[in-house]
C-alpha cells in the first residue's frame, strides 16, 4: 500500500537558519505530492505540491522537488521566521480520477523557530 | 466566503455512545472527506462522499459511518464509541474535476474525548 515517511520532529531552528524536513514515499504508479501546514488551533492549508518527476512545488519561500529516482520530496526552506512555526505534513495522493482525491499522510514534523 | 465548517469544535463522549459530527464543504464544492487524526499523527482517511454517496473508504471498522446530503454538506457517525476513538476529525472538500489544478480545503477539525 501507499506510505509516507518523514523526518521525526520536533526540530528548533534560530530565525534566518536553513530548513530541511525530508520525506519519502512507497506507491504505486504516478502519485501526486504534497506538503501541507498546521498552524496550532487551524486546519491544515497546502503548502506546495507536484505531480510529477522533477516537478518543483514552491510557495512563501519553501520548496521540494519531485524526486522519482529516490523516492522523495524533501522541503526547504532558506531562511525561517517565527511565523513558520508549525506542524508540517507530507502526503501523497494516489492520483486524481473522477472523484479521488484520497491523501495518505506523514506523521507529521514539529517545527519550532525562535528568535 | 465561508471556508470548511465543522461543528462542534470540541466534544467529550463516554465508552459504547454513539456521536455525529458535522461538516459543511466550501461555497462550489461537491466532495466531501472525513479524516481522524490522533495526537501527534498525520491525519488518516476514513471515506469520501460525492453525489451523496460512500465513493472510497480507508481501513476503519463499519462503527464509522457517514452521510451526504443534497446540499453536499456531511455527517460522520461513530458507533460503540472506544477510548481509542479520541482524537481531532477533519473534514475536507473539494471540487470534483479530473484537473490537477484543485486541492482540498481543510476545516479545522471537532476535537473528539471519549472517556
Amino acid at each position: 500500500g501507499n506510505s509516507v515517511t518523514q523526518m521525526e520532529g520536533p526540530v528548533t531552528l534560530s530565525e534566518e537558519a536553513f530548513l530541511t524536513i525530508n520525506c519519502t514515499y512507497t506507491a504505486t504508479g504516478y502519485p501526486s505530492l504534497f506538503w501541507y501546514v498546521q498552524y496550532p488551533g487551524e486546519g491544515l492549508q497546502l503548502l506546495l505540491k507536484a505531480t510529477k518527476a522533477d516537478d518543483k512545488g514552491s510557495n512563501k519561500g519553501f520548496e521540494a522537488t519531485y524526486r522519482k529516482e529516490t523516492t522523495s520530496f524533501h522541503l526547504e526552506k532558506g531562511s525561517v521566521q517565527v511565523s513558520d512555526s508549525a506542524v508540517y505534513f507530507c502526503a501523497l495522493s494516489a492520483g486524481v480520477w473522477a472523484g479521488s482525491y484520497q491523501l495518505t499522510f506523514g506523521k507529521g514534523t514539529k517545527l519550532s523557530v525562535i528568535p | 466566503d465561508a471556508g470548511v465548517t465543522q461543528s462542534p469544535t470540541h466534544l467529550i463522549k463516554t465508552r459504547g455512545q454513539q456521536v455525529t459530527l458535522r461538516c459543511s464543504p466550501k461555497s462550489g464544492h461537491d466532495t466531501v472527506s472525513w479524516y481522524q487524526q490522533a495526537l501527534g499523527q498525520g491525519p488518516q482517511f476514513i471515506f469520501q462522499y460525492y453525489e451523496e454517496e460512500e465513493r472510497q473508504r480507508g481501513n476503519f471498522p463499519d462503527r464509522f459511518s457517514g452521510h451526504q446530503f443534497p446540499n453536499y454538506s456531511s455527517e460522520l457517525n461513530v458507533n460503540a464509541l472506544l477510548l481509542g476513538d479520541s482524537a481531532l476529525y477533519l473534514c475536507a472538500s473539494i471540487k470534483s474535476n479530473l484537473a490537477t489544478n484543485e486541492k482540498l480545503f481543510f476545516g479545522s477539525g471537532t476535537q473528539l474525548s471519549v472517556l
